[in-house]
C-alpha cells in the first residue's frame, strides 16, 4: 500500500512569511495527526483528526497555526506569521482508528525559518 | 500527569547486545510503542506491548513491565545500520488514545 505522502520536503522561509504543508494518509484510514519535532526532541501532537473532525488541538497555538482535513482525507497545516521557533519537521502520521495498532508517519518536512 | 523518561544517548559496539530502557507515568496507560528515526528521516514503526512480558521481532526484543511503569527495547547483534534514534511512546486512554512520546534515545554504533 502507499505511504503517508507529505510536501514538500523542504522549506525555508524568512519570519512572519505565511507557509502550508500537505499531507495524503493511507488510503482508509480515519485518524490522521500532526506532529511538530523540534530537533533532539521527540514528537509533539498538534493536533488529531477523526474522518474530517477535530479530535485534540488543545496543543496547536491557534493564533498562528490552523489546520483542516476537508472530505475526511487530505489535510493541511498552515502557519502565518511564522516564527524562528517554528523552524522544526512537522509530521504527518495516520492510522485506521483511535485505537489502531500504531502510526504510520510521512516523510515530514523540515522547516527552516531565518 | 503523563512523563516519560529514556536515556538521551547511548553508545554501543558492531556486534554487541544494547537495551535501551524506557519508564514512564502515565494514566490510562492501553499499550507501548517503540519506533526507531534515522536522522532525517520519519519514525518507523518497530514493536508493540500491551501485555507483561517479552515480545521478540528478528533482532530486535521489546519487554514491558505494567507494574513498575518500565520497558526496554533490546537489540542483538548490531549493526552499522542501528544507528538512529528509538523513541518510547505510551498510549493513553486518558489522552483520546494518542501517543505520548519520549524524547528517544540517540544509539551510536562504533565499529
Amino acid at each position: 500500500e502507499a505511504g503517508v505522502a507529505q510536501s514538500p520536503r523542504y522549506k525555508i522561509i524568512e519570519k512572519r512569511q505565511s507557509v502550508a504543508f500537505w499531507c495524503n494518509p493511507i488510503s482508509g484510514h480515519a485518524t490522521l495527526y500532526w506532529y511538530q519535532q523540534i530537533l533532539g526532541q521527540g514528537p509533539k501532537l498538534l493536533i488529531q483528526f477523526q474522518n474530517n473532525g477535530v479530535v485534540d488541538d488543545s496543543q496547536l497555538p491557534k493564533d498562528r497555526f490552523s489546520a483542516e482535513r476537508l472530505k475526511g482525507v487530505d489535510s493541511t497545516l498552515k502557519i502565518q506569521p511564522a516564527k524562528l521557533e517554528d523552524s522544526a519537521v512537522y509530521l504527518c502520521a495516520s492510522s485506521l482508528a483511535r485505537q489502531g495498532d500504531g502510526y504510520t508517519f510521512g516523510s515530514g518536512t523540515r522547516l527552516t525559518v531565518v | 500527569g503523563q512523563n516519560i523518561d529514556q536515556p538521551t544517548e547511548m553508545t554501543a559496539t558492531e556486534g554487541a547486545i544494547v537495551q535501551i530502557n524506557c519508564t514512564y507515568q502515565t494514566s490510562g496507560f492501553n499499550g507501548l510503542f517503540w519506533y526507531q528515526q534515522h536522522a532525517g528521516e520519519a519514525p518507523t514503526f518497530l514493536s508493540y506491548n500491551v501485555l507483561d512480558g517479552l515480545e521478540e521481532k528478528g533482532r530486535f526484543s521489546s519487554f514491558l513491565s505494567r507494574s513498575k511503569g518500565y520497558s526496554y527495547l533490546l537489540l542483538k547483534e548490531l549493526q552499522m545500520k542501528d544507528s538512529a534514534s528509538y523513541l518510547c511512546a505510551v498510549r493513553s486512554m486518558d489522552s483520546n488514545y494518542q501517543l505520548i512520546w519520549g524524547a528517544g534515545t540517540k544509539l551510536i554504533i562504533k565499529p
